[in-house]
């Protein structure tokens, strides 16, 4: 298995423009995790889905951030408009349940928000 | 409210000294615990999961213990490499029926060849 896959990697845009990150979880696992990654504020779960279905978003931010889970391989997190304050690593995880929920991470996302 | 902690921050120690890393939670109640190593710049890669029913789990020169009635784990390493640099954190699954993980802030460790 390739593992989380996520794009892209690095992303640099302009205050006020939307940016939209992706990632595929492992096949066959049935919950996908977003986490914000800050030297300020460490690792922060933003949202999470099972089956598809967002169970806890709690931890988005603020109304600009929302994501989505159309089918079980892909997911996408997206920030309208973006600010410099949402310059962070944003990482993807996914777990399944038949292996004692040990999670696996994405190689993230790098934001920088100009 | 679950709470996980990691003392110290950082760690600096020669090569092919023996170490501990320490993980501690304020709640006994868990499903499991897991350890994760961070290379900087990079993602978050599984070491070790240790399940609330068990004592310790081992992969190669790593041991990981857990202790849930004084609310601790400890992540051994043996004879460290400058490869072991990185930070370390550990992560418990409260009990719940939710696939949540509670992260430690993390300890960085340095090896000195």
């Amino acid at each position: 298995d390739a593992g989380v896959i996520q794009s892209p990697r690095h992303e640099v845009t302009e205050m006020g423009q939307e940016v939209t990150l992706r990632c595929k979880p492992i096949s066959g696992h049935d919950y996908l995790f977003w986490y914000r990654q800050t030297m300020m504020r460490g690792l922060e779960l933003l949202i999470y889905f099972n089956n598809n279905v967002p169970i806890d978003d709690s931890g988005m931010p603020e109304d600009r951030f929302s994501a989505k889970m159309p089918n079980a391989s892909f997911s996408t997190l997206k920030i309208q408009p973006s600010e410099p304050r949402d310059s962070a690593v944003y990482f993807c995880a996914s777990s399944g349940t038949s292996g004692y929920n040990e999670q696996f991470f994405g190689p993230g996302t790098r934001l920088t928000v100009l | 409210k679950q709470e996980v902690t990691q003392i110290p921050a950082a760690l600096s120690v020669p090569e092919g000294e023996n170490l501990v890393l320490n993980c501690s939670f304020t709640d006994s109640a868990i499903y499991n615990l897991q350890w994760f190593r961070q290379d900087p710049g990079k993602g978050l890669t599984s070491l070790l999961l240790i399940q609330s029913s068990q004592r310790e789990q081992t992969s190669g020169r790593l041991n990981a213990s857990l202790d849930k009635s004084s609310g601790r784990s400890t992540l051994y390493i043996a004879a460290s490499q400058p490869g072991d640099s990185a930070t370390y954190l550990c992560a418990l699954k409260p009990p719940s029926n939710t696939g949540k993980l509670i992260f430690g802030q993390g300890t960085t460790l340095q090896v000195k060849p």
